[in-house]
């Protein structure tokens, strides 16, 4: 059964300290892995797709890089409006189905 | 380009009443997937369509159904309602062939 686990389970910093949140996978066959951020209330919006082992994206603030085992999402100099649950997703194994098994999230706090 | 939309956004049913959840996909998606989230958790999968059939299916019984349309919008049928069934219930769309899933803003769903 597909595994993923994100640590920490809730992040404060302050504005301008960087950091970076952990999700550890376990799965057979690994299509992609995914990022999302959600505001309290709303629907996941989509950050990243890596693919492969050492792939790394990034978009303003935020990288995502990819090993066999984990994914880190790197936050560089955030802001209060970077404030948000972020969501790690994997889709693994063969066939047409395109489930995502999803953590439980890393709530960020960013403040002033 | 018209995002994934869903309605209704907020609905309080009582137990074992039956909902019906819509949802409209992206423009161009062919997929579509629900998930349901519990407050503090990932989204779980309940089922995904294509073409009109269910193409995979979650760990949920089968008092949820679901419908896909020829348009490519969906229903997520919730019959004999549980308190447990509270929750966001969300719905992603894509493009048969990419793993990236497109959510919408959910509908939260408060069984009493």
């Amino acid at each position: 059964e597909d595994q993923v686990t994100q640590s920490p389970e809730a992040l404060r910093l302050q504005e301008g300290e960087s950091s970076s949140l952990n999700c550890s996978y376990t799965v057979s066959g690994l299509r992609g892995l995914f990022w999302y951020r959600q505001d309290p209330g709303k629907g996941p919006e989509f950050l990243f797709t890596l693919y492969s082992a050492g792939e790394e994206k990034e978009k303003e603030r935020l990288k995502a890089t990819l090993t066999k085992k984990e994914s880190f999402l790197h936050i560089t100099a955030p802001k209060p409006e970077d404030s948000a649950t972020y969501l790690c997703a994997v889709q693994a194994g063969s066939g047409t189905a395109s489930k995502l098994t999803f953590g439980t999230g890393t709530r960020l706090q960013v403040t002033l | 380009e018209t995002g994934v939309t869903q309605s209704p956004t907020h609905l309080i049913k009582t137990r074992g009443q039956q909902v019906t959840l819509r949802c409209s996909s992206q423009s161009g998606h062919n997929t579509v997937s629900w998930y349901q989230q519990a407050l503090g958790q990932g989204p779980q999968f309940i089922f995904q369509y294509y073409r009109e059939e269910e193409n995979g299916r979650g760990n949920f019984p089968p008092r949820f159904s679901g419908l896909q349309f020829p348009n490519y919008s969906s229903e997520l049928n919730v019959n004999a309602l549980e308190l447990d069934d509270s929750a966001l219930y969300l719905c992603a769309s894509s493009l048969m062939g990419q793993e990236t899933q497109y959510f919408g803003p959910g509908t939260r769903l408060l069984v009493l």
